[in-house]
């Protein structure tokens, strides 16, 4: 098993470019989250979906829009990047809702000049 | 609202010395906790959890932590720290009253183990 599997690692934009970074798990998790991490903050909720089809706004879900077409992937998008996006992202997954062990990617580094 | 929050942003420790990382959290209702730890360039990875079974909980890695409602803290402990323990930890609450789906983390703890 793969686990949790992110693309791309790593990502430079100018501001106002648009990108979609891909969360894939092999688990047959129902849950999916996309977290950001800044430092001296932890990790703070963008959005998150219970199941294939569904999404739902997390804590900091301006400027990002999701998608889960496919149980297994969980896709995050900048339509419009600023630099206040600038963070390294993280997708996790549960088998069931949030009291779940979460098992995360290795994360996406993105830099919006 | 549930919160959590963790003392000290840098935790420095010699090797072999005890290490002590501290978390409390507000919560109405006794919640599930956790400790993740992230490696650096690395995803986090779970620890340990609580989930109202028993008060210490046993992680991996030689790593535990107790949970006191009547301090309402969850602190993580190792008794001899290892220069592999270097790197940074995270103390994350899931409410169980709400039936949501959103887990609340530290801002983490950065460990340093001296040789």
């Amino acid at each position: 098993n793969a686990g949790v599997t992110q693309t791309p690692k790593f990502r430079v934009l100018k501001t106002g470019q648009s990108m979609t970074l891909l969360c894939a798990q092999d688990m047959n998790h129902e849950y999916m989250y996309w977290y950001r991490q800044d430092p001296g903050m932890g990790l703070r909720l963008i959005h998150y979906s219970v199941g294939e089809g569904t999404t739902a706004k997390g804590e900091v879900p301006d400027g990002y829009n999701v998608s889960r077409l496919k149980k297994q992937n969980f896709l995050l998008g900048l339509e419009s990047a600023a630099p206040s996006q600038t963070s390294v992202y993280f997708c996790a997954s549960t088998l069931g809702g949030n009291t779940d062990t979460q098992y995360f990617g290795p994360g996406t580094r993105l830099t919006v000049l | 609202a549930q919160s959590v929050t963790q003392l000290g942003s840098h935790v420095s420790v010699s090797e072999g010395a005890l290490v002590l990382l501290r978390c409390n959290y507000s919560s109405s209702v006794p919640p599930y906790l956790f400790w993740y730890v992230q490696y650096p360039n690395q995803g986090l990875q779970l620890l340990l959890k609580y989930t109202s079974a028993a008060t210490l909980v046993k992680g991996i890695n030689g790593f535990e932590a107790e949970f006191k409602k009547s301090e309402t803290s969850f602190h993580l402990t190792k008794p001899s720290a290892h220069m592999s323990d270097a790197a940074e930890y995270f103390c994350a609450v899931s409410p169980q009253d709400t039936g949501g789906f959103k887990t609340i983390f530290g801002a983490g703890t950065r460990l340093f183990v001296k040789a």
